[in-house]
């Protein structure tokens, strides 16, 4: 049975750089679509990006410049780095594995990551 | 970005009956190739992620209730959860994954009457 845990900084000052790991027991990332989404009360439900099973990846133009997803086959993990980040980027994250039938299946558990100075 | 707008925003059912919730989208989610559908519901309790119910519009996950049906094509789609339980109260998402961006609806929170 697939697992997804994640971690990562809870707590950001505006301009740092928010950075996310996803573990995926019972699998990994290759093969699948592996993404990071994340939720706030303003936006509701904001896809950031993800990574195809052949390792390109595609992101929210939203997020473009600020945005980084990379997997670590080596340990069935993968990585979100979104830079400068503001108070706007308050929001629980989660990231997401799929595959072509359901690009978004398996769900972690969620972080809420709060930007405040 | 393929806009999805969800239909009612709330809706409050008795247990036993039906909630039909809907969803349209500003551009077809049909794949031609595969005849797919790119369109999925999820339910989300508080305090959880979301949780996949269907998808290809029509196709339950493995272990999903079959009170749970999608139908739809195309632009517009329905969830229908025909005899509504206790523990189905929460919040529904549709989502596209036709095309990036992924998009999402807004969300429609169904209630016991």
């Amino acid at each position: 049975q697939v697992q997804l845990q994640q971690w990562g900084a809870g707590l950001l000052k505006p301009s740092e750089t928010l950075s996310l790991t996803c573990g995926v027991s019972g699998g990994s990332c290759s093969g699948y679509y592996c993404s990071w989404i994340r939720q706030s009360p303003i936006k509701g439900l904001e896809w950031i990006g993800e990574i195809h099973p052949h390792g390109n990846s595609d992101y929210n133009p939203s997020f473009m410049s600020r945005v980084t997803i990379s997997t670590d086959t080596s340990n069935n993990q993968f990585s979100l780095k979104l830079s400068s980040v503001t108070a706007a980027d308050t929001a629980m994250y989660y990231c997401a594995r799929g595959t072509d039938s359901r690009k978004i299946q398996h769900w972690g558990q969620g972080t809420l990551v709060t930007v405040s100075s | 970005d393929i806009v999805m707008t969800q239909s009612p925003d709330s809706l409050a059912v008795s247990l036993g009956e039906r909630a039909t919730i809907n969803c349209k989208s500003s551009q077809s989610v049909l794949y031609s190739p595969n005849n797919q559908n790119y369109l999925a519901w999820f339910q989300q309790k508080p305090g959880h992620p979301p949780k996949l119910l269907i998808y290809w519009a029509s196709t339950r996950e493995s272990g999903v209730p079959d009170r749970f049906s999608g139908s739809g094509s195309g632009t517009d789609f329905t969830l229908t959860i025909s005899s509504l339980q206790a523990e189905d109260v929460a919040v529904y998402f549709c989502l596209q994954y036709a095309g990036t961006p992924r998009t999402f609806g807004q969300g429609t929170k169904v209630e016991i009457k």
